[in-house]
């Protein structure tokens, strides 16, 4: 079955930098493009990256543009996200999430990795 | 960017009741070419990720109950439990995946018990 681990949430102060992984598998990972989502404490959803299966195109919310940068290693069956200039408002829950085959909306979701930006 | 807006914000019904919440885009998400709402649901229980229950506005994921349903077209959209259950209490997002390379959520609707 599908399977979504993510890894790397912590404590950092602001302007630090974080790196968060995503370990798939149960699925091909490489034929898929993937997700990271967000979730800040007590507030809703907020998409924050996409990757296409084979990296040609990225795509970043606003909030993150310039800060954040989206990759995977198709070979290990890993997503990654790259926080740099980390803001108190980043601290949330992250989740990675998998496409659907049918469309690009998420399907199957990891169970986060918490990340809190504090001095 | 497309907003999502959904109301109510909470809403309480009683077991075995209808709860119906409502999703409005800030612009069409009706592609002309296939006649394809790009609008998914979700329900997210505390401490835990959320799981899809409907895409292309209509279409009830593998799994989903039947009480659950998706409805709407273009702007408005609605999803719809007919018979609340007690495991339905959630809180339940809508979400467009019409625009190329952002995807938005609704602020959420919070589903309890009367």
């Amino acid at each position: 079955q599908v399977q979504l681990v993510e890894s790397g949430g912590g404590v950092v102060q602001p302007g630090g930098s974080l790196r968060l992984s995503c370990a798939a598998s149960g699925f091909t990972f490489s034929s898929f493009d993937m997700h990271w989502v967000r979730q800040a404490p007590g507030k809703g959803l907020e998409w924050v990256a996409f990757i296409r299966s084979d990296e040609s195109n990225k795509y970043y919310a606003d909030s993150v543009k310039g800060r954040f940068t989206i990759s995977r290693d198709n070979s290990k069956n890993t997503l990654d996200l790259q926080m740099n200039s980390l803001r108190t408002e980043d601290t949330a829950v992250y989740y990675c999430a998998k496409r659907k085959i049918e469309c690009t909306t998420p399907d199957y979701w990891g169970q986060g990795t918490p990340v809190i930006v504090s001095s | 960017d497309i907003v999502m807006t959904q109301s109510p914000d909470s809403l309480a019904v009683s077991l075995g009741e209808r709860a119906t919440i409502n999703c409005k885009s800030s612009q069409s998400v009706l592609y002309n070419s296939n006649n394809k709402n790009y609008i998914a649901w979700y329900q997210q229980k505390p401490g835990q990720p959320p799981k899809l229950l409907i895409y292309w506005a209509s279409i009830r994921e593998s799994g989903v109950p039947d009480r659950f349903s998706g409805s709407g077209s273009g702007t408005d959209f609605t999803l719809t439990i007919s018979t609340l259950q007690a495991e339905d209490v959630a809180v339940y997002y809508c979400q467009q995946y019409y625009a190329t390379s952002t995807w938005t959520f609704g602020q959420g609707t919070k589903v309890e018990i009367k």
